[in-house]
C-alpha cells in the first residue's frame, strides 16, 4: 500500500512562532501539492511542485520538494490565527499515476 | 467562477433510502472525482472518472454508483444507504491525472440513521 505519511498529526502553536510540517513517503511522485481545508470547506490547493529540490514561497509559506522527491516540506514564518486548518499533501506516483493523499496535519495558532 | 458546486450541502437519510449527490464543474476540466472524508481516515477516493464517458472504481467503491452525465456532471448514487455511508463527501474536477491539483467543492455532509 502506498501511503505518504504527514507529521505531527497535530500542531498547535502561538500566534508569530515559527513552524513545519512532513509529507513523507517511500515512493516517488511526479509531482506533490499541499491543500489547506477549513472547517466546513474543501481543500483548496496552495501550491504544486514538481522539480526535486524546488522550493516555491506564497507569501510566509514555503514549500520544499525532496531531491528524490519522495517528500516534502511546509514552512510558515510568523503564523497567524488565519493560518490555522487542516494541510493535506497529495502526490501523483509515478509508477501508476494515481493521486494520493495524506491524512493532514491539524495546525491550530492561537492568538 | 463558480468552480465545483455540489448539492445539497447537508442530508440526513434513514437507512435503506436513497439519493444522488450532484456535482457540476464549469473549468472544462476532463476528469472528476469523488472521495469521501472520515476522521483518522483521511480522503478516500470512492469512484472517478478521466473523461466523458468512463468511470472508474477507486478505493472504497462499495454500495456507491456513479454517472458522468457530460463534461461538467458527475453523480453519486447511494441506492441503500447505510449508517456506514455517514461522512463528508467530496466531488473534485482536474485537467487531466491531477498532477497539477485539484479543484474541490465545498462538499456534502450525510448522516445515515
Amino acid at each position: 500500500t502506498q501511503l505518504l505519511e504527514q507529521s505531527p498529526q497535530f500542531l498547535s502553536i502561538q500566534e508569530g512562532e515559527n513552524l513545519t510540517v512532513y509529507c513523507n513517503s517511500s515512493s516517488v511522485f511526479s509531482s506533490l501539492q499541499w491543500y489547506r481545508q477549513e472547517p466546513g470547506e474543501g481543500p483548496v490547493l496552495l501550491v504544486t511542485v514538481v522539480t526535486g529540490g524546488e522550493v516555491k514561497k506564497l507569501k510566509r509559506l514555503t514549500f520544499q520538494f525532496g531531491d528524490a522527491r519522495k517528500d516534502s516540506s511546509l514552512h510558515i514564518t510568523a503564523a497567524q490565527p488565519g493560518d490555522t486548518g487542516l494541510y493535506l499533501c497529495a502526490g501523483l506516483n509515478l509508477r501508476d499515476d494515481k493521486i494520493i493523499f495524506g491524512k493532514g496535519t491539524r495546525l491550530h495558532i492561537l492568538p | 467562477n463558480a468552480g465545483v458546486t455540489q448539492t445539497p450541502k447537508f442530508q440526513v437519510l434513514k437507512t435503506g433510502q436513497s439519493m444522488t449527490l450532484q456535482c457540476a464543474q464549469d473549468m472544462n476540466h476532463n476528469s472528476m472525482y469523488w472521495y469521501r472524508q472520515d476522521p483518522g481516515m483521511g480522503l478516500r477516493l470512492i469512484y472517478y472518472s478521466a473523461s466523458e464517458g468512463t468511470t472508474d472504481k477507486g478505493e472504497v467503491p462499495n454500495g456507491y454508483n456513479v454517472s458522468r452525465l457530460n463534461k461538467r456532471e458527475f453523480s453519486l448514487r447511494l441506492e441503500s444507504a447505510a449508517p456506514s455511508q455517514t461522512s463528508v463527501y467530496f466531488c473534485a474536477s482536474s485537467e487531466g491525472q491531477g498532477g497539477y491539483g485539484y479543484t474541490f467543492g465545498s462538499g456534502t455532509r450525510l448522516t445515515v440513521v
